[in-house]
């Protein structure tokens, strides 16, 4: 089945213990994105990767870290967690280059994270 | 900058209804329009996308339509049940594949 893995599902954690929130797609995309969606705030993009070893950022990237070294891998990493980043997180992945007029965006399920 | 608006913010209706949601962006320059169902803590499920040189899609009682021109996108859901009660966003895709999401329109279909 063709899908994007998140892991874990729920994170609680303490202010300053580094995390890593995992995301993998079976589906051969090149272009993996990381969003975090806030009450009032809507989604909002963190970082994104157009292919491996290419990451950018998006509009709230203060905070978090992210590698490409496989096409299925992107990990978002939070070195030293604030109670700020409290959110649900969401990875997505899709197509790239010409490809991108037709191809959708996939979701995974989401992580929650609480940051105490 | 792309902004995307959604008009209204919460709507409800009666089971059986017709209704509209509105979505508007401010570029034109899109690759794509995808419409997205949000339950409750839940995940993004697709259901329609939209590229930018079409003009509408369907599925089922859903249909999508894009004027990309005016910067405006709308959802027709046909005959509304209580299981349609979910949040809807739109989102578009712009230059370098960034996707700019609307803050969604609240939906309750009434037994």
């Amino acid at each position: 089945e063709a899908q994007v893995t998140q892991n874990p599902r729920y994170l609680i954690t303490v202010t300053g213990k580094k995390l890593t929130v995992t995301c993998s797609q079976n589906m051969n995309h090149e272009y993996m994105s990381w969003y975090r969606q806030d009450p009032g705030l809507g989604l909002r993009q963190i970082y994104y990767s157009m292919n491996v070893e290419v990451t950018d950022k998006g509009d709230v990237p203060e905070g978090y870290k992210v590698s490409r070294k496989e096409k299925r891998n992107f990990p978002l990493i939070l070195e030293s967690p604030s109670p700020n980043q409290t959110s649900l997180y969401f990875c997505a992945s899709s197509l790239s280059g010409t490809d991108l007029y037709n191809s959708p965006l996939h979701f995974g399920n989401g992580t929650r994270l609480t940051v105490t | 900058k792309q902004e995307v608006t959604q008009i209204p913010a919460a709507l409800s209706v009666p089971e059986g209804e017709n209704l509209v949601l509105n979505c508007s962006f401010t570029d034109s320059a899109i690759y794509n329009l995808q419409w997205f169902r949000q339950d409750p803590g839940k995940g993004l499920t697709s259901l329609l996308l939209i590229q930018s040189s079409q003009r509408e899609q369907t599925s089922g009682r859903l249909n999508a339509s894009l004027d990309k021109s005016s910067g405006r996108s709308t959802l027709y859901i046909a005959a509304s049940q209580p299981g349609d009660s979910a949040t809807y966003l739109c989102a578009v895709r712009g230059s370098w594949g960034k996707s700019t999401f609307g803050d969604g329109t609240t939906l309750t279909v009434k037994p």
